[in-house]
Parts: C-alpha cells; sequence; structure tokens
C-alpha cells in the first residue's frame, strides 16, 4: 500500500471550508484514496473514497489531482461537529476483506 | 440508517479474568472485524472474519483471543484471560463485501482491566 503524508493538525473556522490535504506521491494506478474520521472516542467513520475522478457526496468532497500524487478533503462548511482526526488511507480494492490501517492522520479542530 | 451496535459500552474486569465484547453487525454485511484503539495510539486491527472462519489475525490477536458468531447477528470477542495492557478502547465494523475498503464501525467498548 502507498504511503501518506498529512499535516499533524489543522485549525479551520466553523462555517468556513476545511480543506485537508493528503500527499501519496508512491500511488499506483490501481490505489483508490479513502478517507475516514474519528470524533473523540468514538468509532471511526468512512466518508469518502476516490480513484481518479473528483468525488462528492452528502459529508464532504474529494479533489484527486490529476497525476493522483496528492489529494484534498473537503468539508464544505465545518461545524463544531466536524472536530475530528480524518485519516488518508491509499488501498488496492479487490476482492474479499480489507483491514483498515489507520495512521496518525490530521486532528482538525473547527474553531467557533 | 442501519449502523453497527456494541455492548457493553464500558467494561470492568480484573487481571486474569474473561470478558466477552459484543457485537450486533449491519444485518446484510458479511465481513466482520474487530478493532482496538489503546488511549492516545493509533486504531490497531485485531482479526477479520468472514463465513465462520477467521480470514486474517494481526499479531496481536494470540492465544488469549478468540472470536465467534454464534447466531445470524452477533459477532463477539472474547479475552481469556485479561492482562493490563488489554484495557482499550474495542471497536467492531462490518463491510458488505467484494473488497469495499467501506467498512461501517460501532462506538466502541471500553475496557478496563484493574
Amino acid at each position: 500500500d502507498a504511503k501518506t503524508t498529512q499535516p499533524t493538525s489543522m485549525d479551520c473556522a466553523e462555517g468556513r471550508a476545511a480543506n485537508l490535504p493528503c500527499n501519496h506521491s508512491t500511488i499506483s494506478g490501481n490505489e483508490y484514496v479513502y478517507w475516514y474520521r474519528q470524533i473523540h472516542s468514538q468509532g471511526p467513520q468512512y466518508i469518502i473514497h476516490g480513484l481518479k475522478n473528483n468525488e462528492t457526496n452528502e459529508m464532504a468532497s474529494l479533489i484527486i489531482t490529476e497525476d493522483r500524487k496528492s489529494s484534498t478533503l473537503i468539508l464544505p462548511h465545518a461545524t463544531l461537529r466536524d472536530t475530528a482526526v480524518y485519516y488518508c488511507i491509499v488501498r488496492v480494492e479487490s476482492g474479499g476483506y480489507q483491514k483498515v490501517t489507520f495512521g496518525i492522520g490530521t486532528k482538525l479542530q473547527v474553531i467557533p | 440508517e442501519p449502523e453497527v451496535t456494541q455492548t457493553p459500552s464500558h467494561q470492568v474486569t480484573q487481571m486474569g479474568q474473561e470478558v466477552i465484547l459484543r457485537c450486533v453487525p449491519i444485518s446484510n454485511h458479511l465481513y466482520f472485524y474487530w478493532y482496538r484503539q489503546i488511549l492516545g495510539q493509533k486504531v490497531e486491527f485485531l482479526v477479520s472474519f468472514y463465513n465462520n472462519e477467521i480470514s486474517e489475525k494481526s499479531e496481536i490477536f494470540d492465544d488469549q483471543f478468540s472470536v465467534e458468531r454464534p447466531d445470524g447477528s452477533n459477532f463477539t470477542l472474547k479475552i481469556r484471560s485479561t492482562k493490563l495492557e488489554d484495557s482499550a478502547m474495542y471497536f467492531c465494523a462490518s463491510s458488505l463485501a467484494s473488497g469495499s475498503y467501506e467498512q461501517y464501525f460501532g462506538p466502541g467498548t471500553r475496557l478496563t482491566v484493574t
């Protein structure tokens, strides 16, 4: 699995867009970019994933650069409840089970 | 929206005692997992389970640990003889199938071994 690099921590003002970067310069062609988050003391939560194209769902948008060496998770209007640790993970999708390998992630603090 | 549930939310036990942590995965999911998180550390994979068998286990998942799906809904993690270092949050997760990395996690059980 490709290694990812994320900033250790970030702040964002409530109501503003939170842009969380992730570098994955060694990503291979069949590896997807996944984002999870973990709100304090809760179970991790799947957010979004993508391969090449930008993706959007009700929680967030994922922007992947054309060379796929980096991506940005965007929370369009951050709220205090978005304060969490955000994990960027790259992984091949293949048949069967796949364990999630969590790194340290980015601690996002949304400030009132 | 369907969700993974776990009981109890907090379990306190004495060293050497057996504990069973319970999980009810999402009903149409086929793959089940246990993870743990020691306070202040990363979430770590313990074991995955499919078709009534362990698919993969980490080095943490030694002979003191076992998993079971005793009926069509529950998925349990048993620790036979707890140690102080087993104190952690234990998360159950489930996924639908076919290699999706999209796993749904429960709220966790906080295990405290005294």
